[in-house]
């Protein structure tokens, strides 16, 4: 089994839509959890960082945490074609200082 | 975020040849990490960068392949020795926090012939 699973892509959604990319983890001891936005041909960006159970919102994305689930995602409400990317989920082991990272799902927001 | 740099940012080497890419930092920091990406694929991680000791592996990874330097804590150099074809990708230093957030460089695109 994987450490990090990320919901296969790609994902395609017209724009003014709701993107919901999903990533499980295996550790459940995990404490803290990322997302990173990738365009293409550029490295990998910090978006949204999440610690406790719930919601956390920043413009328009809200990360999910369910740390009884072993589940994190991520909403992109209001979807532009500047949001199509590749998102990764990331997620730092309990015990560990390194980050396990999800295959990444790729968005296409199609105008 | 610290602001991050690496050198160069991209190359085309011959097969055999090593080349080291630096990786320098705008402010003092603990944890650096090398990852490789492959076209298409995730991230790797190569090795952490230790100031002062060597490196840490990443299994599959080995310092005859990757040697990595960290003299202080603002720099740090991975060579990719006697490269080959297979070595193709993009080389990625990147920054870490004590809470596990990691800070990427723009990459070094490698591509070998």
């Amino acid at each position: 089994q994987k450490e990090v699973e990320q919901n296969s892509g790609p994902l395609s959604v017209p724009e003014g839509a709701i993107a919901s990319l999903n990533c499980t983890y295996s550790d459940r001891g995990s404490q803290s959890f990322f997302w990173y936005r990738q365009y293409s041909g550029k490295s990998p960006e910090l978006i949204m960082s999440i610690y406790s159970n719930g919601d956390k919102e920043d413009g328009r994305f809200t990360a999910q945490l369910n740390k009884a689930s072993q589940y994190v995602s991520l909403l992109i409400r209001d979807s532009q074609p500047s949001d199509s990317a590749t998102y990764l989920c990331a997620v730092k082991p309990v015990n560990d200082y390194k980050l396990s990272f999800g295959a990444g799902t790729t968005v296409t927001v199609r105008a | 975020s610290a602001v991050i740099s690496q050198k160069p940012s991209r190359d085309i080497c011959q097969r055999g040849t090593s080349l080291t890419i630096q990786c320098q930092v705008d402010s003092q920091v603990t944890m650096m990490f090398w990852y490789r990406q492959q076209p298409g694929q995730s991230l790797t991680l190569i090795a952490t960068a230790n100031q002062g000791s060597e490196a840490t592996y990443e299994s599959g990874f080995v310092i005859d392949k990757f040697p990595i330097s960290r003299p202080n804590l603002t720099f740090s150099t991975l060579t990719v020795s006697n490269m080959s074809p297979e070595d193709s990708s993009i080389y990625l230093c990147s920054v870490g926090r004590e809470v596990g957030e990691q800070f990427f460089g723009p990459g070094t695109r490698l591509t070998v012939l």
